[in-house]
């Protein structure tokens, strides 16, 4: 899987919008933009995925550079229960012959959200 | 519904001793993942179940560490001999169908078992 660059951590005040960035300047044309996230004590959970078009869900929003070089996680308004480590993570499509099955995780990028 | 478990929740072990780590995947799901997680770090992939077989176990460290899933649901991860760098949080996932398949599937993780090596 191509490698993925976030900031180590970041903050945000609650009931403001965070808007938490990963580049991925080595993608492929193939690969799928995935978040995770880690609350702490808990194992990770999924968030968003995307390919070339912005989505959106109930959780957040994901906005995808047209070079798709780069990509944006935004949580429309920080609550305190969204404080956790978000993994930006490149998936293969399937049957493209990568493992696309494994989820490669960096370090992530720490969220505090203050009260 | 009722998530992934893992049991137990946290294991102290002496160097030298052998360990069992247990997964309950979620009902229905025909793939299961393990995950090791040191401090500080994002998890790394282990092995990856399709139903009873291991599809792609590169992951695995050493020939220490073993899994297994005999009946396509329960699977586990057995450390032998353990090493104080063994020392981690094993997180286990499941999906419905896995990889090779149109679909970006999500995993979904159970909370880990906290693994201290003295």
């Amino acid at each position: 899987d191509a490698k993925t660059t976030q900031p180590n951590s970041m903050e945000s005040n609650e009931e403001e919008p965070v808007h938490l960035p990963c580049n991925h300047s080595t993608i492929s044309g193939t690969d799928y933009i995935h978040w995770y996230r880690q609350l702490p004590s808990q194992g990770p959970e999924y968030v968003i995925h995307g390919l070339t078009s912005n989505v959106n869900n109930r959780m957040a929003s994901l906005a995808i550079a047209e070079d798709r070089k780069s990509s944006t996680l935004i949580l429309h308004r920080a609550t305190l229960r969204d404080a956790a480590v978000y993994y930006c993570i490149l998936r293969d499509r399937p049957n493209s012959g990568g493992s696309n099955y494994k989820l490669t995780f960096g370090k992530g990028t720490l969220l505090t959200v203050n009260p | 519904g009722a998530g992934v478990s893992q049991t137990p929740s946290n294991k102290v072990t002496e160097k030298g001793k052998y360990v069992e780590l247990r997964c309950d995947p979620i009902s229905g799901h025909t793939a299961l993942y393990w995950y090791r997680q040191s401090l500080g770090q994002g998890p790394e992939f282990l092995i990856y179940f399709q139903g009873t077989g291991a599809a792609d176990d590169s992951g695995l460290p050493n020939d220490r560490f073993f899994a297994v899933r005999p009946e396509g649901s329960v699977s586990t991860l057995k450390i032998q001999r353990t090493e104080r760098g063994d020392s981690a949080v094993y997180l286990c996932a499941s999906s419905l169908i896995g990889g090779g398949w149109q679909r970006q599937e999500t995993q979904y993780f159970g909370p880990g078992t906290r693994l201290l090596v003295l």
